[in-house]
Order: structure tokens, then sequence, then C-alpha cells
């Protein structure tokens, strides 16, 4: 079970690019990389995930090296709903275990 | 809306009783985890079950417990309740194909214990 790092909070302001980086230094072979992002009293909602290189979806890309040791996750002009809390799992078949999460506080 | 229903949306209930709290994942959904998350807290990961089967455990009390039936609803039984067990419990569903899926979580049941 690889262990994460995230930093516990980050503070932007609107239509800046944020960047959170999570660490995990024992990522497996066959470990892939998941972000999640939750709203206050909301389940947690799948971001996006890779496995190398870089992924891109409509909503955010996702950086990692080729070590693999550490991801960042990167949202693009963020807003006011983008307050959330994110996550970043790293495991496989479906280990669904949370760390604590990266606390991303958007201001006007 | 993920797909995932969670019943009842909220619960208030006194200390020492038992609650049942209901899970029904996505369509095709094999496999389905159950988390608690107390106020301001992180998610801590109580059980999956895949097709039936215990699939792992987390930090779940021997006072919970869990199960899937055969049309794949889950149900999470927790009895003689505490004050300290009043958070949200969360029910996730995936589909399994052998690497990591996407998750899709429900809305949540909030119990209250008073």
């Amino acid at each position: 079970l690889a262990k994460t790092t995230q930093p516990i909070s980050m503070d932007s302001y609107e239509g800046q690019e944020v960047n959170i980086t999570c660490s995990h230094n024992n990522i497996a072979t066959n470990d892939y990389i998941t972000w999640y992002q939750q709203f206050p009293s909301q389940g947690p909602r799948f971001i996006i995930q890779g496995y190398k290189t870089k992924v891109t979806n409509e909503v955010a890309s996702l950086f990692i090296p080729a070590d693999r040791k550490s991801s960042t996750l990167s949202l693009p002009r963020v807003s006011l709903s983008d307050t959330a809390v994110y996550y970043c799992l790293v495991g496989e078949n479906n280990d669904m275990r949370f760390g604590a999460g990266t606390r991303l506080t958007v201001k006007p | 809306d993920s797909g995932v229903t969670q019943t009842p949306k909220h619960l208030i209930t006194a200390t020492g009783q038992r609650v049942t709290l209901r899970c029904s994942p996505r369509s095709g959904d094999l496999s389905v985890y159950w988390y608690q998350q107390s106020l301001d807290q992180g998610l801590q990961f109580l059980i999956q079950y895949y097709n039936g089967e215990e699939r792992a455990k987390g930090n779940i009390l021997e006072r919970f417990s869990a199960q899937q039936f055969p049309d794949l609803h889950s149900e999470l039984n927790l009895s003689s309740l505490e004050l300290g067990d009043s958070a949200l419990y969360f029910c996730a569903s995936s589909a399994w194909r052998g690497r990591n899926t996407e998750a899709f979580f429900g809305q949540g049941t909030r119990l209250t214990v008073v």
C-alpha cells in the first residue's frame, strides 16, 4: 500500500492555475494514481487517473514524472467553485484508502 | 447523480441503539466500499465487498458489520451506538477491471447519535 503525502492546505485566487503535488515514494509497478475532489457534506468525485507521463481531461491535467514517485494535479484557471478537498490515491485493484487530502481555498 | 443510492439520507438515534444503512451500487458495479467521515475529518475506509465477498477491511469497529447481498446492494450495520459514531457514512461502488477504475460515491447518510 503506497503511502501518499500532500500539502494540508493551499490558497489560490480566481483565474490562477493551481498545482497540487502528491508524493508516493514507494509506488509499486502496478499502481495507478487517482485524484478525487470532495465538497463539504458530499461524496468524493473522480477527477483524473494516470499511470505515467501526462493525462488531460476537460477538468484537469495529471503530470507524472518518469520515476513515478510523485504526481501533480493541475487545475487551470480555478474559480470559487473549485474550493474543495483534493485527494491523491495510489494503488492497484481498486485500493480505495484516502489520505488526509489537500484543502484548496480559492479566493476572489 | 452518481448512480449510487444511499438510504436513509438522515438518521437520528439514541446511544445504545442499532441502525442499518443501505447502499445500492451503480448498475453493473460489483465492488462496494463503506467510509465514515466525522466532522471536518478525512474519509476513514471501513470495508470493501466484491461480488458478495469481503475484499478488504479498514478501521471498522467490532460493533460495526457489513454485507453485500446477491443483488449487490450492501448494508452497514452499526450497533451499540455511541455519540462518537455520529458522522457521514458514504458508500461507493466501482466496476472491477483488474486495475484501478473510477469509483462513484453516494450522497451519504448523516447519522446523529444523541
